[in-house]
This record gives C-alpha cells, sequence and structure tokens, in this order.
C-alpha cells in the first residue's frame, strides 16, 4: 500500500519567513495530493490540492509542488502569518474511486510575532 | 464544499461500554469514512462505509469492534464497542462531496475519554 512521510514534524518561523513543508509517497499510482490545515481542536480542513498532471498550483500565499519523478510533493507558505500556526498534514491517493488517503504524520508549524 | 456534523462531540465513558457515534453530511453521498486521531497524531483509518454494502476494515479493526451503519447516503454511524482505556482518542467522521466528489471533507470529531 501507499506509505507517506512527511517532514519536518515541527517547524518554528518568524512572522513574515517562508515554510516548507516536504512530503514523499511510494505508491507510483498517486494522483491526488491534498494538504490539510488543522488548527488544535478543531476538523482537518483542505487549504490546497494537486493533480499528478500539473507541477505546481497556487492559491495566494500557499503553493504545492509536485515531482512525479522522485515521488515528492510540497507545501510553500509565504509570508506567515500566527494564524497560520496549525498541524498540516499532507495526503496521497492512487487513482480509483475506491482507494483511499494516506495521511502523513503532520507538521506542527508555529509562527513566531 | 460539503458540511459534516457529527455528534456527540465528547464523551466520557465507562469501560465496557459502548458509544455510538452519528455522523450526518448535507449532501448525499457514495462514500463515507471513520477515521481515528491520537492526540498529536496523523489520521488513521478505521473503515470505508458505502451505501448499501459492508463496511470495509483497514488492518487492525474488525467489525465486532467498530461495527458500522450506513443506512442511507447522507447518514453513517460508528460503534465503539466494550470500551477500554486504549480506546481515548478523537474519532473523525469524513465523506468524499463536491462537485467532482474528488474532495475529502472531515466532522469536528468526538473526543472519546474511556475510564
Amino acid at each position: 500500500g501507499e506509505n507517506v512521510e512527511q517532514h519536518p514534524s515541527t517547524l518554528s518561523v518568524q512572522e513574515g519567513d517562508s515554510a516548507v513543508i516536504k512530503c514523499t509517497y511510494s505508491d507510483s499510482a498517486s494522483n491526488y495530493f491534498p494538504w490539510y490545515k488543522q488548527e488544535l481542536g478543531k476538523r482537518p480542513q483542505l487549504i490546497i490540492d494537486i493533480r499528478s498532471n500539473v507541477g505546481e498550483k497556487k492559491d495566494q500565499r500557499i503553493a504545492v509542488t509536485l515531482n512525479k519523478t522522485a515521488k515528492h510533493f510540497s507545501l510553500h507558505i509565504t509570508e506567515t502569518q500566527p494564524e497560520d500556526s496549525a498541524v498540516y498534514f499532507c495526503a496521497a491517493r492512487p487513482s480509483g474511486s475506491a482507494r483511499q488517503l494516506t495521511f502523513g504524520s503532520g507538521t506542527q508549524l508555529t509562527v513566531l510575532p | 464544499s460539503a458540511v459534516i456534523s457529527q455528534k456527540p462531540s465528547r464523551d466520557i465513558c465507562q469501560r465496557g461500554t459502548s458509544l455510538t457515534i452519528q455522523c450526518q453530511v448535507d449532501s448525499q453521498v457514495t462514500m463515507m469514512f471513520w477515521y481515528r486521531q491520537q492526540p498529536g497524531q496523523s489520521l488513521t483509518l478505521i473503515a470505508t462505509a458505502n451505501q448499501g454494502s459492508e463496511a470495509t476494515y483497514e488492518s487492525g479493526f474488525v467489525i465486532d469492534k467498530f461495527p458500522i451503519s450506513r443506512p442511507n447516503l447522507t447518514f453513517s454511524t460508528l460503534t465503539v464497542s466494550n470500551m477500554s482505556p486504549e480506546d481515548s482518542s478523537i474519532y473523525l467522521c469524513s465523506a468524499r462531496a463536491g462537485e467532482a466528489k474528488n474532495i475529502q471533507y472531515f466532522g469536528a470529531g468526538t473526543r472519546l475519554s474511556v475510564l
């Protein structure tokens, strides 16, 4: 089955700096890669996703890049703000409607004011 | 998007008892999922519940311990049976919805403590 590894487990940045979180996956059939943000005590919320037919996707301060050859994808947050502080999870899902998301272990991002 | 309502939001239960968690989606969905999340940990899939068929359980989870119902396209329940302190966790309902039925949304979770 799919295996997703996520690094780093914790990340502290100064407000205004950029943050990068990286994930690798094992199943070459994976073609959908979402990122979720989970604030303390809240539900995971999708913040951005990418499909394997594109290499990069941006949404304001958030971007995701995908390297299918190397089987890794990354989340980039620019101009970080204290409200970006949360746990971020990457995930991967192989093609096929019956296939499930496999989540990474999570990254605790702390943005220091 | 989809709105997923889950209840109860939290409960404290005695060892040996059972708790049923309810999950309601505001639109019809084919696939619903149940996850467990230990504090500070990632999400672990318990089972996939499709309407009209038996739930599919992941390795390490069995139907006798976590029976699931899926009576229609908007509702599911997860029961945690014969609870022990090791079952203390957050249980999350999830569904694949949206225009392409490709985006996965989550309920707010049920925080379970077993004494």
